[in-house]
């Protein structure tokens, strides 16, 4: 079947650096997402890998591993404006078709 | 703001109603996704429009419907509205149907008493 695991909270401190976990098991992957979304907002994109290794942009960094069905998020200098929940999500393309599934969300929190 | 827009941002209804939500997406994009989001369930994907045409599916029920009309805004139709139907819906456009960036709308609140 198709799932998605990832942590429901973390906290961290101003400053610091965070890495947010996700595995996943799906039969057609064709990428993997990371998006941002603040409380009673929107998802925001933040990165896209479709290959194995580090995708890395500003402050955030994306990471791949397709064989241990595995990524990460990397958050370095937090800002407070950090807080938010993180999704990954995972693009399937068993079918024949794209789907997209999501997880649950990580909600960091950033403490001062 | 991404450039898509949904309406209404907000809706209460009754069970057993019917309510169309709509979305017109970022000038220029071609592909309309469609998600439900409840707090026990997260994020889920419904359906998929690229330039008029259904192209994939997720977990939408049979109650639900969508299509995407020529100048490319979309509908999302529920019928015989349960109270698990209260969400949030958002809209997404990208420019091409296997596009990376989707671009979400603010999302239509809805509630069903």
């Amino acid at each position: 079947g198709q799932n998605i695991d990832q942590p429901t909270e973390m906290t961290a401190t101003e400053g610091a650096i965070v890495q947010i976990n996700c595995t996943y098991q799906t039969s057609g992957f064709n990428g993997l997402f990371w998006y941002q979304q603040h409380a009673g907002e929107a998802p925001t994109f933040l990165s896209y890998n479709v290959l194995d290794g580090l995708e890395e942009k500003g402050r955030f960094s994306s990471f791949l591993s397709r064989s241990k069905g595995y990524s990460y998020l990397l958050l370095k200098e937090l800002q407070m404006k950090d807080s938010a929940s993180y999704l990954c999500a995972v693009r399937d393309q068993a079918s024949g078709t794209y789907k997209y599934i999501f997880g649950t969300g990580t909600r960091l929190k950033v403490l001062a | 703001d991404s450039g898509v827009t949904q309406t209404p941002k907000h809706l209460i209804t009754a069970t057993g109603q019917r309510v169309t939500l709509r979305c017109s997406p970022r000038s220029g994009d071609l592909s309309v996704y469609w998600y439900q989001q409840s707090l026990d369930q997260g994020l889920q994907f419904l359906i998929q429009y690229y330039n008029g045409e259904e192209r994939a599916k997720g977990n939408i029920l049979e109650r639900f419907s969508a299509q995407q009309f020529p100048d490319l805004h979309s509908e999302l139709n529920l019928s015989s509205l349960e109270l698990g139907d209260s969400a949030l819906y958002f809209c997404a456009s990208s420019v091409q149907q296997g596009h990376n960036e989707q671009f979400f709308g603010p999302g239509t609140r809805l509630t069903v008493l």
